[in-house]
C-alpha cells in the first residue's frame, strides 16, 4: 500500500527547533517529490515547503513564512523525508502534514495523518 | 504569494449540484495546469479529488468535476450526498515555483 507517515511532533518553547521525519512505503520514493503543508488551529491549509527528486534536480523551495529557519531534506536511502524546524515561533503551531507529490510532480497524492507541533512558553 | 481565494462556505440540499470558486492570477492558476481540489473532513488527512485542474484520481466519483476559466478555478459537485460535508481546499503551482492553496470553503449540505 502507498502511503507516508509523519512522526516528530513535540511541545516546544519559541525560538527552539524540532525535526519532523517522514517515511514512505509501497512507491519507489527516489522518483518521487515530497512536500509538508500545516494547518494551524482553526485555520486553513498552508503549503510548507517541497523537495524535488534527486532526478529532477532535488532543489528545495520554501514558502515565504518558512524560509531562512526551516529545511527539508530527503534520505533515499531510507526512503525518508524531513522537515528542520528552527527559530520556531507561536505561529509555527500546527498539525504538519507530509505529502508526496505525484507524477505531474507537482500534485499532492498522498498525505499522512499528520503531527502536532505546538509552540508555547 | 497570497492565498487563492474561495467562498466561506456554500451550501446545498441532497441531489442538488454546487460549485466552489477558487480565484487566483495569472502567476498561478492562470498560468499553470497544475490545479488541484481536496476533500477534508475534520479529524482525517485531505483527500486528493482533482488534479491538473480536471483529472480524477483513480477511485473518485465523477460526480467531482473540475475545470478553469482564465485566473479562476472550480469545483463542481454533482448529486450531493450528505457525506460530501466537508471543507474543500484548491491549490495551484506558482510561477515562483511555490505551491499555493485557497482559503477553504465548508459545504453543508442542508
Amino acid at each position: 500500500e502507498v502511503q507516508v507517515v509523519d512522526s516528530g511532533g513535540d511541545v516546544v518553547q519559541p525560538g527552539r527547533s524540532l525535526k519532523l521525519s517522514c517515511s514512505a512505503f509501497g512507491f519507489p520514493f527516489e522518483r518521487y517529490g515530497m512536500s509538508w503543508v500545516r494547518q494551524a488551529p482553526g485555520k486553513g491549509l498552508e503549503w510548507v515547503a517541497f523537495i524535488r527528486a534527486r532526478g529532477y534536480g532535488g532543489t528545495t523551495h520554501y514558502a515565504a513564512s518558512v524560509k531562512g529557519r526551516f529545511t527539508i531534506s530527503r534520505d533515499d536511502s531510507k526512503n525518508i523525508a524531513s522537515l528542520e524546524m528552527n527559530s520556531l515561533r507561536i505561529e509555527d503551531t500546527a498539525l504538519y502534514y507530509c505529502v508526496r507529490l505525484g507524477e505531474d510532480y507537482y500534485t499532492m497524492d498522498v498525505w499522512g495523518k499528520g503531527t502536532t507541533v505546538t509552540v508555547s512558553s | 504569494q497570497s492565498a487563492l481565494t474561495q467562498p466561506a462556505s456554500v451550501s446545498g440540499s441532497p441531489g442538488q449540484s454546487i460549485t466552489i470558486s477558487c480565484t487566483g492570477t495569472s502567476s498561478d492558476i492562470g498560468n499553470y495546469q497544475y490545479v488541484s481540489w481536496f476533500q477534508h473532513h475534520p479529524g482525517k488527512a485531505p483527500k486528493l479529488l482533482i488534479f491538473d485542474i480536471n483529472a480524477r484520481p483513480s477511485g473518485i466519483s465523477d460526480r467531482f468535476s473540475g475545470s478553469k476559466s482564465d485566473n479562476t478555478a472550480s469545483l463542481t459537485i454533482s448529486g450531493l450526498q450528505a457525506d460530501d460535508e466537508a471543507h474543500y481546499f484548491c491549490a495551484s503551482y506558482t510561477t515562483g515555483s511555490t505551491l499555493v492553496f485557497g482559503g477553504g470553503t465548508a459545504l453543508t449540505v442542508l
